[in-house]
């Protein structure tokens, strides 16, 4: 079966610290990718999107990058952040024929800058 | 892509009653799908609709949908304190892949 690791589940780091984010899938194969923020009591906002090694969307101008080194990682970073960089970072996968299937999420990392 | 809009934003309801949340969205749809997220958690997917369904069932879930109307709604019956999350509804596109949320309803179950 299908699963999604991501992590840490909680990070507290200065502003103007750099960041890393970790998502990995297991038990598939060329997977869509996805990185979505959720700010305290608000919905998800999109951030970036991958289908494929090395294949990455940008949804939203922001201090924040990704890259998919393999075809199953998919990394979130950032140079400095911000303190608008804080909320709730959920990393999702779904198949190609997403149109047929639902996404699947990870468990999500609380990032709060300080 | 396009974001479904759901209403109300916030729900309350007792224990074994019915709750309705509906969803809304502007254009066309392959397919329309309802996620749940608990307190601190990912989304879980629920359901998933096709645009030539109009209504689906799952457990205590019933999906309806009306292209016409351009709108869904999601019924959770005899609800449970256990169903107390956000719930959030996507329209797919045909065109598309990827899934815009909406800000979702809040449903709080008092036992």
């Amino acid at each position: 079966s299908q699963t999604i690791h991501q992590w840490p589940a909680t990070l507290v780091q200065p502003v103007g610290s750099p960041l890393s984010l970790e998502c990995t899938v297991e038990g598939t194969s060329n997977p869509n990718l996805y990185w979505y923020r959720q700010a305290a009591g608000r919905g998800l906002q999109l951030l970036f999107y991958s289908v494929g090694i090395g294949q990455i969307s940008s949804e939203v101008p922001q201090n924040l990058s990704a890259s998919r080194p393999q075809d199953r990682q998919f990394i979130l970073s950032s140079k400095k952040l911000l303190l608008s960089d804080s909320g709730f970072y959920l990393c999702a996968w779904s198949e190609q024929s997403y149109l047929n299937y639902g996404y699947t999420f990870g468990s999500g990392t609380r990032l709060t800058v300080v | 892509s396009q974001q479904g809009e759901e209403d109300p934003q916030a729900l309350s309801i007792q224990e074994g009653e019915n709750a309705t949340m509906n969803c809304s969205y502007k254009t066309s749809i392959n397919n329309l799908q309802w996620y749940r997220q608990n307190s601190g958690r990912g989304l879980v997917h629920l359901i998933l609709i096709r645009s030539n369904e109009r209504e689906k069932h799952s457990g205590r879930l019933r999906v309806t949908l009306d292209t016409s109307k351009k709108s869904s709604s999601l019924l959770i019956t005899a609800s449970r304190a256990a169903d107390t999350a956000s719930y959030f509804c996507a329209p797919t596109s045909y065109n598309t892949d990827k899934l815009i949320f909406g800000t979702g309803t809040r449903l709080q179950v008092f036992p």
